[in-house]
């Protein structure tokens, strides 16, 4: 089975813009379905992104999802960051067993 | 809108076995595969079980050694796990998630409930 990569940390300020990485170890990350899920402190995760890039209803489009075969990777980007958007953020993909990134902690300072 | 309620967590002796229960509204429940996924304290996030929206297709993380079942009951709109010969390690938040695909697994949730605490502790 292959995993999923993530920075354990980042950090931006209100405003600009900050992208999340997933690196896939093995197996082309086009091959299954990428997806990004939202959890604050203390709350049950919620989606952002699923299938790759699409939002749910709800989650503002400054909200994107993308992939990157050349790095087999995906990516999160939010823009506009806000104070609330401070969290951690968890890649997830599947091929028949679920597999989760380590998550990101995302701290908009 | 969408809800899905866990229910069931709670303290067990190691060994001891548990069953959680996850139930939903809001959606026609027959027709997507749920999953479970736990969350130990401070820890991230870990895929558990998958089946289908029929029940005939089941899938298990690796880790879980045959110990725990998943099931549902389309009748009643509620998604099972039973959980046998329990460890320390079980100890986690449980939640219950929905699959996005209508009668297939696409492995990607867009629904989660809100878990129960299973804490596994003599």
């Amino acid at each position: 089975n292959f995993m999923l990569t993530q920075p354990h940390s980042v950090s931006e300020s209100p405003g600009k813009t900050v992208t999340i990485s997933c690196t896939r170890s093995s197996g082309n990350i086009a091959s299954n379905y990428v997806q990004w899920y939202q959890q604050r402190p203390g709350s049950s995760p919620t989606t952002v992104i699923y299938e790759d890039h699409h939002r749910p209803s709800g989650v503002p489009d400054r909200f994107s999802g993308s992939i990157d075969i050349s790095s087999n990777s995906a990516s999160l980007t939010i823009s506009g960051l806000k104070t609330e958007d401070e969290a951690d953020y968890y890649c997830q993909s599947y091929d028949g067993r679920g597999v989760f990134g380590g998550g990101t902690k995302l701290t908009v300072l | 809108q969408v809800q899905l309620v866990e229910s069931g967590g709670g303290v067990v002796q190691p060994g001891g076995s548990l069953r959680l229960s996850c139930a939903a509204s809001g959606f026609t429940f027959s027709t997507f595969g749920m999953h479970w996924v736990r969350q130990a304290p401070g820890k991230g996030l870990e895929w558990v079980a998958v089946i289908s929206y029929d029940g005939s297709n089941k899938y298990y993380a690796d880790s879980l050694k045959g110990r725990f079942t998943i099931s549902r009951d389309n009748s009643k709109n509620t998604l099972y796990l039973q959980m046998n010969s329990l460890r320390a390690e079980d100890t986690a938040v449980y939640y219950c998630g929905k699959d996005t695909g209508i009668t297939m697994l696409r492995g990607a949730f867009d629904y989660w409930g809100q878990g129960t605490l299973v804490t596994v502790s003599s």
